[in-house]
Protein backbone atom coordinates (compact mmCIF):
# COMPACT_ATOMS: atom_id res chain seq x y z
CA UNK A 1 0.00 0.00 0.00
CA UNK A 2 0.88 3.72 -0.20
CA UNK A 3 1.63 5.24 2.78
CA UNK A 4 2.10 9.36 2.36
CA UNK A 5 3.04 10.36 5.70
CA UNK A 6 2.52 14.26 7.00
CA UNK A 7 5.02 15.03 10.38
CA UNK A 8 2.22 16.90 12.07
CA UNK A 9 -1.38 15.98 12.63
CA UNK A 10 -1.82 19.31 14.70
CA UNK A 11 0.16 22.35 14.80
CA UNK A 12 -0.41 25.98 16.27
CA UNK A 13 1.55 28.76 15.18
CA UNK A 14 1.70 32.52 15.41
CA UNK A 15 1.63 35.18 12.96
CA UNK A 16 4.28 36.30 11.52
CA UNK A 17 6.35 32.31 12.06
CA UNK A 18 7.99 30.74 9.70
CA UNK A 19 6.16 27.40 9.33
CA UNK A 20 7.36 24.12 7.64
CA UNK A 21 5.08 20.72 7.04
CA UNK A 22 6.84 18.28 6.18
CA UNK A 23 5.62 15.04 3.71
CA UNK A 24 7.01 11.81 2.85
CA UNK A 25 5.94 9.14 0.55
CA UNK A 26 7.09 5.44 0.21
CA UNK A 27 6.08 4.47 -3.42
CA UNK A 28 8.83 6.02 -5.36
CA UNK A 29 6.31 8.41 -7.28
CA UNK A 30 7.53 10.95 -9.11
CA UNK A 31 4.60 13.78 -8.68
CA UNK A 32 4.11 15.51 -5.09
CA UNK A 33 1.42 17.88 -4.13
CA UNK A 34 0.00 20.11 -1.69
CA UNK A 35 -3.28 20.91 -1.15
CA UNK A 36 -5.28 23.05 1.31
CA UNK A 37 -9.01 22.00 2.69
CA UNK A 38 -10.99 24.38 4.18
CA UNK A 39 -15.35 24.28 4.64
CA UNK A 40 -17.09 25.29 1.75
CA UNK A 41 -14.10 25.68 -0.62
CA UNK A 42 -13.26 21.61 -0.87
CA UNK A 43 -9.62 21.07 -1.66
CA UNK A 44 -7.45 23.22 -3.22
CA UNK A 45 -4.30 22.63 -5.01
CA UNK A 46 -1.73 24.90 -3.37
CA UNK A 47 1.94 23.84 -5.29
CA UNK A 48 3.30 20.77 -6.69
CA UNK A 49 6.04 19.17 -8.02
CA UNK A 50 7.01 16.51 -11.08
CA UNK A 51 10.80 15.93 -10.18
CA UNK A 52 13.14 16.20 -7.34
CA UNK A 53 13.97 20.21 -7.44
CA UNK A 54 11.19 21.16 -9.73
CA UNK A 55 7.73 23.09 -8.74
CA UNK A 56 5.34 24.29 -10.09
CA UNK A 57 2.49 26.84 -8.63
CA UNK A 58 -0.60 25.59 -7.95
CA UNK A 59 -4.41 27.91 -7.76
CA UNK A 60 -3.49 29.36 -4.57
CA UNK A 61 0.25 29.62 -4.37
CA UNK A 62 0.39 33.03 -2.66
CA UNK A 63 1.73 33.20 0.83
CA UNK A 64 3.65 29.52 0.24
CA UNK A 65 6.80 28.23 -1.29
CA UNK A 66 7.52 24.63 -1.50
CA UNK A 67 10.67 22.46 -1.64
CA UNK A 68 11.72 19.00 -3.33
CA UNK A 69 15.41 17.79 -2.26
CA UNK A 70 14.50 14.36 -2.15
CA UNK A 71 12.14 12.65 -4.49
CA UNK A 72 10.53 11.32 -1.60
CA UNK A 73 10.11 14.25 0.68
CA UNK A 74 7.75 17.35 -0.04
CA UNK A 75 7.92 20.24 2.22
CA UNK A 76 5.28 23.23 2.41
CA UNK A 77 6.89 26.81 3.81
CA UNK A 78 4.86 29.29 5.04
CA UNK A 79 6.83 32.20 4.66
CA UNK A 80 4.96 34.12 7.08
CA UNK A 81 2.09 32.64 8.51
CA UNK A 82 -1.18 34.38 8.82
CA UNK A 83 -4.28 33.63 10.31
CA UNK A 84 -5.99 33.41 6.82
CA UNK A 85 -4.11 30.13 6.65
CA UNK A 86 -5.23 28.50 8.77
CA UNK A 87 -6.72 25.33 7.68
CA UNK A 88 -6.15 21.82 6.67
CA UNK A 89 -3.16 21.15 4.68
CA UNK A 90 -3.12 17.77 2.75
CA UNK A 91 -0.04 15.87 0.93
CA UNK A 92 -0.25 13.95 -1.76
CA UNK A 93 1.20 11.84 -4.30
CA UNK A 94 0.92 10.05 -7.54
CA UNK A 95 2.93 8.06 -10.34
CA UNK A 96 4.13 9.26 -13.90
CA UNK A 97 2.49 12.19 -15.83
CA UNK A 98 0.24 10.27 -18.21
CA UNK A 99 -0.57 7.36 -16.04
CA UNK A 100 -4.06 6.30 -15.14
CA UNK A 101 -2.63 6.43 -11.37
CA UNK A 102 -4.78 8.22 -8.69
CA UNK A 103 -3.59 10.58 -6.22
CA UNK A 104 -2.59 9.28 -3.03
CA UNK A 105 -3.44 11.55 0.67
CA UNK A 106 -1.34 11.93 3.87
CA UNK A 107 -3.82 12.28 6.81
CA UNK A 108 -3.28 16.24 6.93
CA UNK A 109 -2.21 18.48 9.37
CA UNK A 110 -4.53 20.89 11.26
CA UNK A 111 -2.85 23.81 11.20
CA UNK A 112 -4.01 26.87 13.42
CA UNK A 113 -2.37 30.27 13.00
CA UNK A 114 -3.26 32.36 16.14
CA UNK B 1 -14.15 27.83 -14.98
CA UNK B 2 -14.56 24.01 -15.70
CA UNK B 3 -15.42 22.29 -12.32
CA UNK B 4 -16.53 18.82 -11.06
CA UNK B 5 -20.25 19.64 -8.97
CA UNK B 6 -21.92 17.31 -7.09
CA UNK B 7 -25.75 16.97 -6.68
CA UNK B 8 -26.78 16.64 -3.08
CA UNK B 9 -24.44 17.71 -0.33
CA UNK B 10 -25.51 14.92 2.52
CA UNK B 11 -27.55 11.81 1.61
CA UNK B 12 -28.76 9.72 4.37
CA UNK B 13 -29.77 5.70 4.05
CA UNK B 14 -30.30 3.06 6.20
CA UNK B 15 -27.94 0.23 7.31
CA UNK B 16 -28.39 -2.31 4.42
CA UNK B 17 -29.46 -0.12 1.32
CA UNK B 18 -28.09 0.34 -1.68
CA UNK B 19 -26.47 4.20 -1.73
CA UNK B 20 -25.86 6.25 -4.76
CA UNK B 21 -23.71 9.12 -4.96
CA UNK B 22 -23.87 11.50 -7.91
CA UNK B 23 -21.71 13.48 -9.53
CA UNK B 24 -21.53 16.05 -12.42
CA UNK B 25 -18.60 17.25 -14.60
CA UNK B 26 -17.81 20.03 -17.16
CA UNK B 27 -14.62 19.12 -18.41
CA UNK B 28 -15.25 17.08 -21.93
CA UNK B 29 -11.22 16.93 -22.13
CA UNK B 30 -11.14 14.99 -18.72
CA UNK B 31 -10.25 11.15 -19.52
CA UNK B 32 -9.98 9.96 -15.72
CA UNK B 33 -12.42 9.84 -12.92
CA UNK B 34 -11.83 9.04 -9.32
CA UNK B 35 -13.97 8.58 -6.30
CA UNK B 36 -12.24 9.27 -2.81
CA UNK B 37 -14.24 8.51 0.81
CA UNK B 38 -12.84 11.07 3.38
CA UNK B 39 -13.19 9.96 7.27
CA UNK B 40 -13.15 12.42 10.10
CA UNK B 41 -10.02 13.28 10.71
CA UNK B 42 -8.20 11.76 8.11
CA UNK B 43 -7.15 12.01 4.42
CA UNK B 44 -8.88 11.55 1.00
CA UNK B 45 -8.93 7.73 0.60
CA UNK B 46 -8.27 6.44 -3.04
CA UNK B 47 -11.76 4.02 -3.49
CA UNK B 48 -12.61 3.85 -7.53
CA UNK B 49 -10.96 4.80 -10.74
CA UNK B 50 -12.66 4.43 -14.25
CA UNK B 51 -10.84 5.42 -17.34
CA UNK B 52 -13.19 7.41 -20.30
CA UNK B 53 -13.09 3.80 -22.37
CA UNK B 54 -15.58 2.58 -19.70
CA UNK B 55 -18.51 3.14 -18.47
CA UNK B 56 -18.78 0.65 -15.76
CA UNK B 57 -15.94 -0.39 -13.22
CA UNK B 58 -17.12 -2.64 -10.29
CA UNK B 59 -15.05 -3.00 -7.18
CA UNK B 60 -15.49 -4.52 -3.73
CA UNK B 61 -19.21 -3.54 -3.13
CA UNK B 62 -18.79 -0.41 -5.11
CA UNK B 63 -19.44 0.41 -8.63
CA UNK B 64 -18.32 3.17 -10.45
CA UNK B 65 -20.88 4.26 -13.56
CA UNK B 66 -19.74 6.92 -16.19
CA UNK B 67 -21.94 8.31 -18.67
CA UNK B 68 -20.05 11.13 -20.83
CA UNK B 69 -23.17 11.67 -22.93
CA UNK B 70 -24.20 13.77 -20.09
CA UNK B 71 -21.37 14.08 -18.25
CA UNK B 72 -22.29 12.17 -15.10
CA UNK B 73 -20.23 10.43 -12.55
CA UNK B 74 -22.27 7.95 -10.04
CA UNK B 75 -20.59 5.91 -7.08
CA UNK B 76 -22.59 2.96 -5.72
CA UNK B 77 -21.95 1.22 -2.63
CA UNK B 78 -24.13 -1.92 -2.07
CA UNK B 79 -25.36 -3.28 1.51
CA UNK B 80 -24.50 0.48 3.05
CA UNK B 81 -22.90 -0.27 6.30
CA UNK B 82 -22.30 2.10 9.14
CA UNK B 83 -18.44 2.04 8.48
CA UNK B 84 -19.52 3.57 5.06
CA UNK B 85 -20.29 6.89 6.47
CA UNK B 86 -17.72 9.57 5.62
CA UNK B 87 -17.61 12.49 3.09
CA UNK B 88 -17.24 10.71 -0.91
CA UNK B 89 -15.43 12.90 -3.07
CA UNK B 90 -15.26 13.06 -7.15
CA UNK B 91 -12.51 13.82 -9.30
CA UNK B 92 -11.38 14.55 -12.75
CA UNK B 93 -8.47 14.68 -14.60
CA UNK B 94 -6.93 14.87 -18.43
CA UNK B 95 -4.16 12.34 -18.10
CA UNK B 96 -2.41 14.37 -20.05
CA UNK B 97 -1.28 16.89 -17.18
CA UNK B 98 -1.14 16.77 -13.71
CA UNK B 99 -4.03 18.74 -12.49
CA UNK B 100 -7.05 16.93 -10.59
CA UNK B 101 -9.98 18.83 -9.97
CA UNK B 102 -12.06 17.45 -7.00
CA UNK B 103 -16.01 17.77 -6.69
CA UNK B 104 -17.23 19.77 -2.95
CA UNK B 105 -18.13 16.13 -2.05
CA UNK B 106 -21.29 14.37 -0.49
CA UNK B 107 -21.64 13.37 3.75
CA UNK B 108 -23.36 9.95 3.47
CA UNK B 109 -24.86 8.77 6.53
CA UNK B 110 -25.90 5.58 7.28
CA UNK B 111 -28.63 4.99 9.84
CA UNK B 112 -28.74 1.77 11.90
Amino acid sequence: DVKVTQSSRYLVKRTGEKVFLECVQDMDHENMFWYRQDPGLGLRLIYFSYDVKMKEKGDIPEGYSVSREKKERFSLILESASTNQTSMYLCASSGNRGSNQPQHFGDGTRLSIL
Amino acid sequence: GESVGLHLPTLSVQEGDNSIINCAYSNSASDYFIWYKQESGKGPQFIIDIRSNMDKRQGQRVTVLLNKTVKHLSLQIAATQPGDSAVYFCAERNTGGFKTIFGAGTRLFVKA
